[in-house]
């Protein structure tokens, strides 16, 4: 793989089900992100992690959790989803969380909870 | 609070100039992005400015102020696949970047 990768593409989900979205990259990054995407409103980030072993809340991390046991993958579960939860959620790299380096951005994940 | 600023949509002509502009009110400032997303893709990174002024890079240009709390990006012969929702993004003192809800750029013929 070269980048960053999410999975699934779509899902559909009954309310109070439990998910885990799958973000891997491969590009030895330090930094990894997850956002959520929602019509009319700017990329929210739900939670980050700045190295491997280490993770930070977001501006919206509540209803989510993530774990960073290793550099590549970063993945984040909706412990009992629910419909507010629907959105398309981002998984973003970058070398650094420092000023100027970019985020890389995988192809994202289209969520619907009923 | 935190605030990022910029219009929802423009429309413009292909091979014309437009500016999209951006104002942003953050707690601390480490530099500005400008992303580009297609409807239905990921954001891609189009430009990074920290000091005031202008970088170009090829038909794109960015400015900022900071004094002004202010940013523009500036597309030249704007072509077909231009099209797309451009994003505003502000790296806090945190090292977070707080997003604009994007400014979607039609181009007709």
């Amino acid at each position: 793989i070269a980048g960053i990768t999410q999975a699934p593409t779509s899902q559909i989900l009954a309310a109070g089900r439990r998910m885990t979205l799958r973000c891997t990259q491969d590009m030895r990054h330090n930094a990894m992100y997850w956002y959520r995407q929602d019509l009319g409103l700017g990329l929210r980030l739900i939670h980050y992690s700045n190295t491997a072993g280490t993770t930070g809340k977001g501006e919206v991390p509540d209803g989510y959790s993530v774990s960073r046991a290793n550099t590549d993958d970063f993945p984040l579960t909706l412990a009992s989803a629910v419909p507010s939860q629907t959105s398309v959620y981002f998984c973003a790299s970058s070398y650094s969380s420092s000023q100027g380096d970019e985020q890389f951005f995988g192809p994202g994940t289209r969520l619907t909870v009923l | 609070g935190q605030n990022i600023d910029q219009p929802t949509e423009m429309t413009a002509t292909e091979g014309a100039i437009v500016q999209i502009n951006c104002t942003y009110q953050t707690s601390g400032f480490n530099g500005l992005f400008w992303y580009q997303q297609h409807a239905g893709e990921a954001p891609t990174f189009l430009s990074y400015n920290v000091l005031d002024g202008l970088e170009e890079k090829g038909r794109f240009s960015s400015f900022l102020s900071r004094s002004k709390g202010y940013s523009y990006l500036l597309l030249k012969e704007l072509q077909m696949k231009d099209s797309a929702s451009y994003l505003c993004a502000v790296s806090d003192s945190n090292y977070q970047l707080i997003w604009g809800a994007g400014t979607k750029l039609i181009i007709k013929p």
